[in-house]
């Protein structure tokens, strides 16, 4: 059981490139949700669904996009990359039971540096 | 924006020593949740505990405790004996009414041997 996948672990960008942060579970979760992990800031909230087909953004949304299109798969892209955001960043998953959150279920993260 | 707050950046203590960490969350809601969640060195985000805002049984589970007061809006977490092992970084999460789970800043747990 695979659980959280998040490709790739490590990724060394230009300032100005995009790319995409990949994000892909097995879990049948209808949560997900991206986070980014800096020093001192703890974990914040960048985007999340509910369920394939809707997102809404969280805490620190700007600079990146986000897409629903199957319930397993939460890709993150980054436009137009800053060193602003070079951070580790963290899919998880859970599933959802009426109204009762769920522990999230966490990937390894990707560890992303902007030059 | 509704904050949870965890004051203690760092926290060293030596082993089998008690140590509680503070969480103080702010809410709008009636209902919500709290979570803990721990992250080892190695990096992975570990869940530890979910309580509703309608049930303020203080938990035990082994060496971790959990004492939840809505009169003063903190969810803390104690750990008796403390063990090299528990060496992490510490986060606590609520969950609101728009679906968002927001978490603290976290508090690095050092126990020396």
């Amino acid at each position: 059981n695979a659980g959280v996948t998040q490709t790739p672990k490590f990724q060394v960008l230009k300032t100005g490139q995009s790319m995409t942060l990949q994000c892909a579970q097995d879990m049948n979760h209808e949560y997900m949700s991206w986070y980014r992990q800096d020093p001192g800031m703890g974990l914040r909230l960048i985007h999340y669904s509910v369920g394939a087909g809707i997102t809404d953004q969280g805490e620190v949304p700007n600079g990146y996009n986000v897409s629903r299109s199957t319930t397993e798969d939460f890709p993150l892209r980054l436009l137009s990359a800053a060193p602003s955001q070079t951070s580790v960043y963290f899919c998880a998953s859970s599933p959802t039971a009426d109204s009762t959150p769920q522990p999230q279920h966490f990937g390894d993260g990707t560890r992303l540096s902007i030059l | 924006a509704q904050k949870v707050t965890q004051a203690q950046t760092e926290i060293s203590v030596v082993e089998k020593e008690d140590v509680t960490l503070d969480c103080v969350y702010e809410t709008r809601d009636t209902t919500y949740y709290l979570f803990w969640y721990k992250q080892p060195p190695s990096g992975e985000l570990v869940f530890l505990i979910r309580r509703n805002s309608f049930d303020e049984q203080n938990e035990i589970s082994g060496r971790y405790s959990w004492n939840f007061q809505k009169s003063t809006s903190s969810f803390n977490f104690t750990i008796t004996a403390s063990q090299v092992v528990d060496s992490a970084v510490y986060f606590c999460a609520r969950y609101s009414s728009a679906s968002k789970i927001i978490f603290g800043s976290g508090t690095r747990l050092s126990i020396r041997p």
